[in-house]
């Protein structure tokens, strides 16, 4: 059964600081998600990772994906005020039909 | 925006009562799929289909059912409620075929008194 760990849990963080946020998978799987959430409100896709070797970058956000080793980073660079939000990395787990399998999440934090 | 609808955004009920939540969709994606988000336990997946009257069982199924008779309709009942079901209830979904990316409702807000 896939499980899906997200570290930190917790990350409080000063504007202008870089920092790394973990999805480790317990599974094969080539495809994995990065969504925020904003508080009371619903999770908005930030990237889609397909294959070994992914990178995508928006903004301060770059997102990666090594699927021998099973994990996925989101990179913030030069954090702002405005990234506070939860982060969850999804990946799917294909046995004949798909499923999505969430992370805890990782509440971020920046302090102005 | 992808076209998906969830009714009731909120609803307070009380503990044994059955509750219906519906999740419709205008992007004719194959799959449906219905989580559940609780502090400390990001989202769980409760049930999902992968078609019409096509349904399986996902990590936290135990005290839910689920229906899907139109491609667009995905409904998720809780026959006797239970205080333990007070959550946010999301349906998403998606098109595995292409990015497989998924798209989530806005939510429904469900409290179980």
């Amino acid at each position: 059964e896939l499980k899906v760990e997200q570290n930190p849990l917790f990350l409080s963080m000063q504007e202008g600081k870089n920092y790394t946020i973990y999805c480790n998978y317990s599974t094969t799987s080539d495809r994995l998600y990065w969504y925020r959430q904003d508080p009371g409100k619903s999770l908005e896709s930030l990237f889609v990772l397909l294959s070994n070797g992914a990178v995508k970058q928006e903004g301060r956000l770059m997102a990666s994906l090594d699927t021998k080793a099973r994990l996925s980073t989101l990179h913030i660079t030069a954090a702002v005020h405005d990234l506070s939000a939860t982060y969850f990395c999804a990946v799917v787990s294909f046995s004949g039909t798909y499923k999505y399998i969430f992370g805890t999440g990782t509440r971020l934090k920046v302090l102005a | 925006d992808a076209g998906i609808t969830q009714s009731p955004r909120h609803k307070v009920t009380e503990t044994g009562t059955p509750v219906t939540l519906r999740c419709h969709q205008t992007e004719n994606h194959r799959y449906m799929y219905w989580y559940r988000q609780d502090p400390g336990h990001g989202l769980r997946l409760i049930h999902y289909s992968y078609g019409v009257k096509d349904t399986d069982k996902g990590e936290v199924s135990d005290g839910y059912s689920v229906s899907r008779s139109k491609t667009e309709d995905f409904l998720l009942t809780l026959e006797s409620a239970t205080s333990s079901q007070t959550s946010v209830y999301f349906c998403a979904i998606s098109d595995p075929g292409g990015t497989g990316e998924l798209f989530f409702g806005e939510g429904s807000r469900l409290t179980v008194l």
